[in-house]
């Protein structure tokens, strides 16, 4: 029973598609994140949603818009792909309690290349 | 961005202990840290976290210097499957990652 799981693992399209990719987490968690790991292995947070409501909104392009239908769920949808948005993308959940966070667990990651 | 630093890799022998220094020089009183790592390019695993006092549990154990300016996570008796990047992250707002350390364990 996968805590944190994404869909799909490997995605290849073309350059100006529009794709998402889902996250689903079944730990109750109230937080969620996404972050991206280019090919230089540097792992960057993108996203942070807490009771779906956003929190952390790093310099991403706005082609980039994360969806949290709730609070188990949070989707990224990527419009107009470029070549510089192949990396791999990894989804992590975690409870937030002030000054510390419980431990965050982390989704297998979807690796994504523009063509 | 990240708030602390590590030598970017280090080599052990198997069944030694392996010891990884992380200096966090900038640390405020309250503010958490985080060890995780990442084996090959899955999703990076929680190991350990600590404030003030040292913490150990089944993976591994955190010493925190008094100052609270640098840690050392220790992995016991590290195998071949301890090869991984290892990241010491200092909790403010959220997890940021810097480079971490790649830790090679070698029979």
């Amino acid at each position: 029973d996968t805590a944190v799981s994404q869909t799909p693992k490997y995605l290849v399209t073309q350059m100006g598609n529009d794709k998402s990719i889902k996250c689903e987490q079944n730990l109750g968690h109230d937080t969620m994140y996404w972050y991206k790991q280019d090919s230089k292995k540097f792992l960057k947070i993108m996203f942070s949603y807490n009771n779906k409501e956003l929190i952390i909104n790093e310099t991403v392009p706005n082609r980039f818009s994360p969806k949290s239908p709730d609070k188990a769920h949070l989707n990224l949808h990527i419009n107009s792909l470029e070549l510089g948005d192949s990396a791999v993308y990894f989804c992590a959940s975690s409870n937030t309690r002030p000054p510390a966070n419980t431990e965050a667990f982390f989704g297998q990651g979807t690796r994504l290349t523009v063509v | 961005d990240a708030k602390t630093t590590q030598p970017p890799s280090m080599d052990c022998a198997e069944g030694r202990a392996a010891n990884l220094p992380c200096n966090h020089s900038t640390i405020s009183g309250n503010e958490y840290v985080y060890w995780y790592r990442q084996i090959h390019s899955q999703g990076p695993q929680y190991i350990i976290h600590g404030l003030k006092n040292n913490e150990t549990n089944e993976m591994a154990s955190l010493i925190i210097t008094e100052d609270r300016k640098s840690s050392t996570l220790i992995l016991p008796h590290a195998t071949l499957r301890d090869t991984a990047v290892y990241y010491c992250i200092v909790l403010r707002r959220d997890m940021r990652f810097g480079a971490g350390t790649r830790l090679t364990v070698k029979p």
